[in-house]
Formats: C-alpha cells, sequence, structure tokens
C-alpha cells in the first residue's frame, strides 16, 4: 500500500518552462514537506505547508487538505533545478516523522 | 550558515563487523531523526528523538540497531553485526517544527 504517490516519475523540461508536479497521499496529516534531492545526495528541505500556498523565489507549492493532494511549481525552470523533487508527509499521528513519497525526477536542458 | 553535520560520509564494513554514525543537529534543535535511504528513492524512517529521549522508535530493527543522543555529544546510530542489506545512505535530521526540517548531508555505508 502506498500512503504517497507522486506524478510524474520522471519529467524532462526545456530551461523556461512551467513545471508541476503532483503529490496525493492517502492519510490524514498535519504538515507537507517538499525536498530536493541533488545528483550528489543531499537533501535540501524546500517547504512545509499545512494549509493554503506558499512561495519562495521561483518556487510554490500548494496544498488542498481535503483532496488530500499537494503541488510544486517551478516558474522559469533552470537546468540548475535538475535535482528529484520529493513529497513528504507528516503521517505518525503525532510522531512527527516524514512518510516519503518515490520522488520525481527532474531535467531541465538548457 | 547552520547545518546537520553528518560523519563520516563513507564508510565500509565487512558482514559481521559493528558501525557507528554520527550526528550534530543544529543547536537549538530540540527532534533528531534518523532515515535510511536503501534504493534510490526508497526511505525508511529508524527513529527520533526529543532531546536526549527516545520520541518514536517504531522504525528501528531492535535486534541490531541501537541509537542515543546525549547531552554535549553528537547522537550516534549504531548497528552491530552489519548485513549486506544494511548498505545504504542513513539521513539525520534535525527540526524545530515551526521550521520544518534540516537534513544532514547522509553517510553512505557499504557492508561487502
Amino acid at each position: 500500500k502506498n500512503e504517497v504517490e507522486q506524478s510524474p516519475q520522471n519529467l524532462t523540461a526545456q530551461e523556461g518552462e512551467f513545471i508541476t508536479i503532483n503529490c496525493s497521499y492517502s492519510v490524514g496529516i498535519s504538515a507537507l514537506h517538499w525536498l530536493q534531492q541533488h545528483p550528489g545526495g543531499g537533501i535540501v528541505s524546500l517547504f512545509m505547508l499545512s494549509s493554503g500556498k506558499k512561495k519562495h523565489g521561483r518556487l510554490i507549492a500548494t496544498i488542498n487538505i481535503q483532496e488530500k493532494h499537494s503541488s510544486l511549481h517551478i516558474t522559469a525552470s533552470h537546468p540548475r533545478d535538475s535535482a528529484v523533487y520529493i513529497c513528504a508527509p507528516d503521517t505518525g499521528a503525532g510522531s512527527y516523522q516524514l512518510t516519503f513519497g518515490k520522488g520525481t525526477k527532474l531535467s531541465v536542458i538548457p | 550558515g547552520e547545518e546537520v553535520a553528518q560523519t563520516p560520509k563513507h564508510l565500509v564494513r565487512g558482514e559481521g563487523q559493528k558501525a557507528k554514525l554520527y550526528c550534530a543537529p543544529i543547536k537549538g534543535h530540540s527532534y533528531v531523526f534518523w532515515y535510511q535511504q536503501v534504493l534510490k528513492n526508497e526511505f525508511k524512517f529508524l527513529i527520533s528523538f526529543q532531546n536526549e529521549n527516545v520520541f518514536d522508535e517504531t522504525g528501528m530493527p531492535k535486534e541490531r540497531f541501537s541509537a542515543k543522543c546525549l547531552p554535549n555529544s553528537p547522537c550516534s546510530l549504531e548497528i552491530q553485526a552489519t548485513k549486506l542489506e544494511d548498505s545504504a545512505v542513513y539521513f539525520c535530521a534535525s527540526s524545530q517544527f515551526s521550521f520544518g526540517y534540516t537534513f544532514g548531508s547522509g553517510t553512505r555505508l557499504t557492508v561487502v
């Protein structure tokens, strides 16, 4: 049983394109995290959301708690955005542990 | 800037040997988490701490894995008698909740 579904699994985009990555989850959560894992393996936390929308630079994250769905958008994509993007809800019923989606591998071509 | 410091970056152990991994969380962060990344995008929660107390250990394989977070020392994750399937990248993260997680750069454990 997969509690967290991400789509697409792989995404190739031309530089400058608008990108959307989707995440659906099946359990109740207190917060949802979007993470970025670079080819070298390091993980950066992009957003923590419990409602609505957040924006940071060219990145926008939205969440719809009723529909159990979140999206990550990248405007004016750039080759340096190439990475794996991971949706990770806090589904631990108060334990704060994250459940990780399988990730979306994004490649942005110049 | 502040970072979660994990050491060593790489660790190679023969099957049956002990492995010990370290994590220094960001000062002021009350929570520490250990996660195991086995395949490219398969993460497994192991254990979390609230200060030096175990907060949630539901993911720990108790027979061979143990972890501690003692005051004024880095947190540690120890694997006794390593097995081939323990080969993975082990990530530590610390949090002060309102502000999300900060991850360390990981320790790659290879069991041969």
